[in-house]
This record gives C-alpha cells, sequence and structure tokens, in this order.
C-alpha cells in the first residue's frame, strides 16, 4: 500500500503564479487534511475533509481553496501564490477520530 | 479552542540516556486522544505514541513512554536508552473525542532532540 502519496515533492513559484497541490489515499479513509509547517509554529491547519464532496476551513485558510471531487483526492490549490506561503506543506488522512493520521512525505514550497 | 504548548524548542541527551520531552495542553473536554509525532531529517511524520484520556494507565511502546497527568494537563514523552535514530523533531498532539471540526489534530511548536554519541 502506498499510504499517502503528495506531489510534487518541491516546487519554486513566482509572485502571482498558481499551482495545485495533489493528495492521494488509498486506505479508504473519510478524513484528509492539508497541513502547512512553519518553523517555531508546529502544523497549522488549513482546510480539511470529512467526507467526499465536502470541505471545510481550518486555522490558516487564507489564500487557499480546496477540492475533494473523490474520496481518495484531495487537492490544494494556491490561486496567487505569496512569499509568506513559502512552507512545507503536509496531507494527512485519518480512518475517524479515534486514530491518528497517516501522513504524506510533505511538499516544499518556495515562492519567490 | 484547544491549543499545545512545549516549551523547550530545543533538547539534547547523550546517547544510552534518558529525556523527557514536555507537553501541556488547554482543553474543557474530558474525552481525548494525546499524540507524540516524530519527523526526521527525512520529514517524515511518524507515530511515536497514542494516549486515550479516559484511560488513567500510562501508554508505552518499547523504549518510548508517557507521563499522562490529566488533571493538570499534560503529557510528556520519556524516551530511554536514547539512540542516535531518535533525533528528530518531536510534536504533540491532541485530539478531540467529539466529532467537531472534523476531528481535526492540534499541534504543539514542535521540540527539537539532538542525540550526543
Amino acid at each position: 500500500n502506498a499510504g499517502v502519496t503528495q506531489t510534487p515533492k518541491f516546487r519554486v513559484l513566482k509572485t502571482g503564479q498558481s499551482m495545485t497541490l495533489l493528495c492521494a489515499q488509498d486506505m479508504n479513509h473519510e478524513y484528509m487534511y492539508w497541513y502547512r509547517q512553519d518553523p517555531g509554529m508546529g502544523l497549522r491547519l488549513i482546510h480539511y475533509s470529512v467526507g467526499e464532496g465536502t470541505t471545510a476551513k481550518g486555522e490558516v485558510p487564507d489564500g487557499y481553496n480546496v477540492s475533494r471531487l473523490k474520496k481518495q483526492n484531495f487537492l490544494l490549490g494556491l490561486e496567487s501564490a505569496a512569499p509568506s506561503q513559502t512552507s512545507v506543506y503536509f496531507c494527512a488522512s485519518s480512518r475517524d477520530r479515534d486514530y491518528g493520521y497517516t501522513f504524506g512525505s510533505g511538499t516544499r514550497l518556495t515562492v519567490v | 479552542a484547544q491549543t499545545v504548548t512545549q516549551s523547550q524548542p530545543e533538547m539534547s541527551v547523550q546517547e544510552a540516556e534518558t529525556v523527557t520531552l514536555s507537553c501541556t495542553y488547554d482543553t474543557s473536554e474530558s474525552d481525548y486522544y494525546l499524540f507524540w509525532y516524530k519527523q526526521p531529517p527525512s520529514r517524515q511524520m511518524i507515530l511515536v505514541i497514542r494516549q486515550e484520556a479516559y484511560k488513567q494507565q500510562n501508554a508505552t511502546e518499547n523504549r518510548f513512554s508517557v507521563n499522562f497527568q490529566k488533571a493538570a494537563k499534560s503529557f510528556s514523552l520519556k524516551i530511554s536508552d536514547s539512540q542516535l535514530g531518535d533525533a528528530a523533531m518531536y510534536f504533540c498532539a491532541y485530539r478531540s473525542a467529539r466529532e467537531t471540526s472534523g476531528s481535526r489534530l492540534t499541534f504543539g511548536e514542535g521540540t527539537q532532540l539532538t542525540v550526543n554519541p
């Protein structure tokens, strides 16, 4: 089993460009999440989904959009990248609230 | 909203010694789960240990154990017989047992652990 797969692993964007990060899980998990990790701030929740076709805002949603058209995929979009969005992005999934997450390997995004 | 605080940005330990990483949290709920995650330089997030708040017994996983003090809202991680491979960033995390806010995990700021040979 692949678990949670994130693509791409690295990306450099220019300010104002757009991009989509893809997260795919093969564990039939209902819950999926996007976090960003910044030094000294831990992981902060951007958006999450509790099932196919559902999305909701997390702690730091501004500048991001998400979609979950299929249960196994959770996409994170940046419409107009800003240097403040330079970060490491993690996708995670969970079977239910009794368990922890299964994480992807992260995407390092640099906006110049 | 729940918050998780790790007051030690950095810790170091000698190989084969024991180290304890601190974590406190704030919640008004009585039923929840607590976790410790390890993030080595590879960046991969690895679940180390999980504690259910309704269980008084502290969780253990081989060389890793926790000291869960519910009344004090404290959840420390003890690593015994430290190994070079234990060097990593460690995150404490909280999850409500209620179906609220997507059952999200709330993370602390992290503690960078260095293991000296």
